[in-house]
């Protein structure tokens, strides 16, 4: 199974500022590597799909890079609706997915 | 307008039953697989497992193989998860998502309280 890592686990910044959130995995997930953006109450709503394709009316701040094992989500400049906890997810073994433990971006 | 639509809160007691549900609208139902996804209380996101509802075939995540039971009924657009006999350790909120690639569109969440 494809472990994935998430740091840091908490990110400390004041809006405007930008955000890098990282999601490492143990094994070549190839492309197959999305974020998602939870806040408090509310359900999980899909921001990044295929490493950097943003979802559907998704801000164009938000932005996803990487390959292989390193993946990062990039907030350009932090709105305050952008204080959340961000997941990263797998989908490599179809129809398995698995998620990282998460970052909690926080209002400094 | 895609929506799922889950049914509401559950307060019960270890060793009862329950099936909650999750109502699809807004696109053909059997276009898509449908995944269960658990959160326990201030934790992360967990995969449980798909339901194809076209011909509801299954399939689950190893931690979750035995103790759930996802189902379907295309006639009414609707997915399920069912517990036999609930623990309070399955104290969570639950959530269906669409699977297009990933989840693109998810339900409300059902938060299930297990406690005596």
């Amino acid at each position: 199974e494809i472990v994935l890592t998430q740091s840091p686990a908490t990110l400390s910044l004041s809006p405007g500022e930008r955000a890098t959130l990282s999601c490492r995995a143990s094994q070549d997930v190839i492309s197959y590597l999305a974020w998602y953006q939870q806040k408090p109450g509310r359900a999980p709503r899909l921001l990044i799909f295929d490493v950097s394709t943003r979802a559907p009316g998704i801000p164009v701040r938000f932005s996803g890079s990487g390959s292989g094992t390193d993946f990062t989500l990039t907030i350009s400049s932090l709105e305050p609706e952008d204080f959340a906890v961000y997941y990263c997810q797998q989908r490599g073994s179809w129809p398995l997915l698995t998620f990282g433990g998460g970052t909690k971006v926080e209002i400094k | 307008e895609v929506q799922l639509v889950q049914s509401g809160t559950e307060v019960k007691k270890p060793g009862e039953s329950l099936k909650i549900s999750c109502k699809a609208s807004g696109y053909s139902f059997t276009d898509n697989w449908i995944d269960w996804v658990r959160q326990m209380p201030g934790k992360g996101l967990e995969w449980m497992g798909i339901i194809y509802p076209g011909d509801s075939e299954t399939r689950y995540s190893p931690s979750f193989q035995g103790h759930v039971t996802i189902s379907a009924d295309k006639s009414i657009t609707t997915v399920y998860l069912q517990w036999s006999s609930l623990k309070a350790s399955d104290t969570a909120t639950y959530y269906c998502a669409r699977r297009e690639g990933d989840l693109d569109y998810w339900g409300q969440g059902t938060l299930l309280t297990v406690s005596s």
